[in-house]
């Protein structure tokens, strides 16, 4: 029964290949997230959707490109691979924005590795 | 925009003593508060929070945080940590008034020792 789930856990590719990361909440919440962590353990996030509308969108690349189906989906295509994308992606989800509804819950990550 | 402060990179530890992580943010508007742990290859897990309230915090696994307005902290404290506590720890803010997302610190490693 997990809360959020990614898929796959691990992903090694080659420069310049397109992939995808899969990500569901069985939670019931409105608000999902990627979460990028790098080499340094540092975590930054990426996009924020609401009820399958983007709300967030920091600076990353156009390569990346997240698709929400519906609430409790949100993919993650990346195009054209980079050395740089190495890292670990995480899912999270929330009930919502504020208030009591602020606390996120964590997929388990994807560790993807560009060679 | 919102900061968040861990003075702390790695923090060694021996079995049964104390153990405090320093967490300083800095935000524009009201925030609330959270610590993450991440154990070896695995996801985040909210340890505990503070949105309102009691400004001591407590999660349990007998960790507890305080929430300091006035220092701008959230420091994390543990009176007697186990081996099984060796983890990242992560101090986070959200501001509900920036599409709550989480901006976190740089993660402080603790290392328990026997």
């Amino acid at each position: 029964d997990t809360a959020v789930s990614q898929t796959p856990k691990y992903l090694v590719t080659q420069m310049g290949n397109d992939k995808s990361i899969k990500c569901e909440q069985n939670l019931g919440h409105d608000t999902m997230y990627w979460y990028k962590q790098d080499s340094k353990k540092f975590l930054k996030i990426m996009f924020s959707y609401n009820n399958k509308e983007l709300i967030i969108n920091e600076t990353v690349p156009n390569r990346f490109s997240p698709k929400s189906p519906d609430k409790a989906h949100l993919n993650l295509h990346i195009n054209s691979l980079e050395l740089g994308d190495s890292a670990v992606y995480f899912c999270a989800s929330s009930r919502g924005q504020g208030g009591v509804w602020a606390e996120a819950f964590f997929g388990q990550g994807t560790r993807l590795t560009v060679v | 925009a919102q900061s968040v402060t861990q003075l702390d990179s790695q923090v060694p530890v021996f079995e049964e003593a104390p153990v405090e992580l320093r967490c300083n943010y800095s935000s524009s508007v009201s925030v609330y508060l959270f610590w993450y742990v991440q154990y070896p290859n695995q996801g985040l897990q909210l340890l505990l929070k503070y949105l309102s309230g009691s400004t001591l915090v407590e999660s349990i696994n007998g960790f507890e945080a305080e929430f300091n307005k006035s220092q701008t902290s959230f420091h994390l404290r543990k009176p007697s940590v186990h081996i099984s506590d060796t983890a990242e720890y992560f101090c986070a803010v959200s501001a509900p008034a920036a599409g709550n997302k989480l901006t976190f610190g740089g993660g402080t490693r603790v290392l328990v020792k026997p």
